[in-house]
């Protein structure tokens, strides 16, 4: 099983360039995730998804969209970039139940100039 | 708000001494508390978690983590630390009874571990 895979694993854009972030699993878990990493503000959420066809805004939504087609890919838009956005990308899955814990692909590393 | 602190940006500790690594809540009801790992370059692994029972719970690389209730705490432990444990560590907390599915993250504290 490859778990969590994310591509691209880097990424530089210019400002009000757009692109999408791809994650897929294959473990069948039913909550899909995406956060950003900063430097000494640890892991916010950007948005969530509980199943296929359904998406909701995390902590830090502005500027993101994201959609849910397939139960094992969730991707993440950035529409017009920007360098606040300058960012690393981490998406994580699991299974239905909030006792249950998250599984994270190895990140997308994203520099907006 | 709801929150999760761990007081510590970084820990030092040698390498074959015990490494305690800090976290503290505040989260209503009884919340579900786990433990996360980020070595350099590299996503999160989960690394242990604390439903219900048992206050010190057991996990994956030879760590372990003790739930207090009245200190609303869940520090993580080893008791004889590896230079390859150097990593990043979060905690993280989900109220159970909270629908909204999203974890309350801690900022993250360095360990470092020195041979």
């Amino acid at each position: 099983n490859a778990g969590v895979t994310q591509t691209p694993k880097f990424r530089v854009l210019k400002t009000g360039q757009s692109m999408t972030l791809l994650c897929a699993q294959d473990m069948n878990h039913e909550y899909m995730y995406w956060y950003r990493q900063d430097p000494g503000m640890g892991l916010r959420l950007i948005h969530y998804s509980v199943g296929e066809g359904t998406t909701a805004k995390g902590e830090v939504p502005d500027g993101y969209n994201v959609s849910r087609l397939k139960k094992q890919n969730f991707l993440l838009g950035l529409e017009s970039a920007a360098p606040s956005q300058t960012s690393v990308y981490f998406c994580a899955s699991s299974y239905r139940g909030n006792y249950n814990e998250q599984f994270f692909g190895p990140g997308t590393r994203l520099t907006v100039l | 708000a709801q929150s999760v602190a761990q007081p510590e940006d970084q820990v030092n500790v040698a390498e074959g001494n015990p490494l305690t690594v800090k976290c503290t809540y505040s989260v209503s009801g009884n919340p579900y508390l786990f433990w996360y790992v980020q070595y350099p370059n590299r996503g999160l692994q989960f690394l242990l978690k604390y439903i219900t029972g048992d206050n010190l719970v057991k996990g994956s690389y030879g760590f372990e983590a003790e739930f207090n209730k009245s200190q609303t705490s869940f520090h993580l432990k080893k008791p004889s630390a590896l230079v390859s444990d150097s990593a990043l560590y979060f905690c993280a907390v989900r109220p159970n009874m909270d629908s909204n599915y999203q974890l309350i993250w801690g900022a993250g504290t360095k360990l470092i571990i020195k041979p």
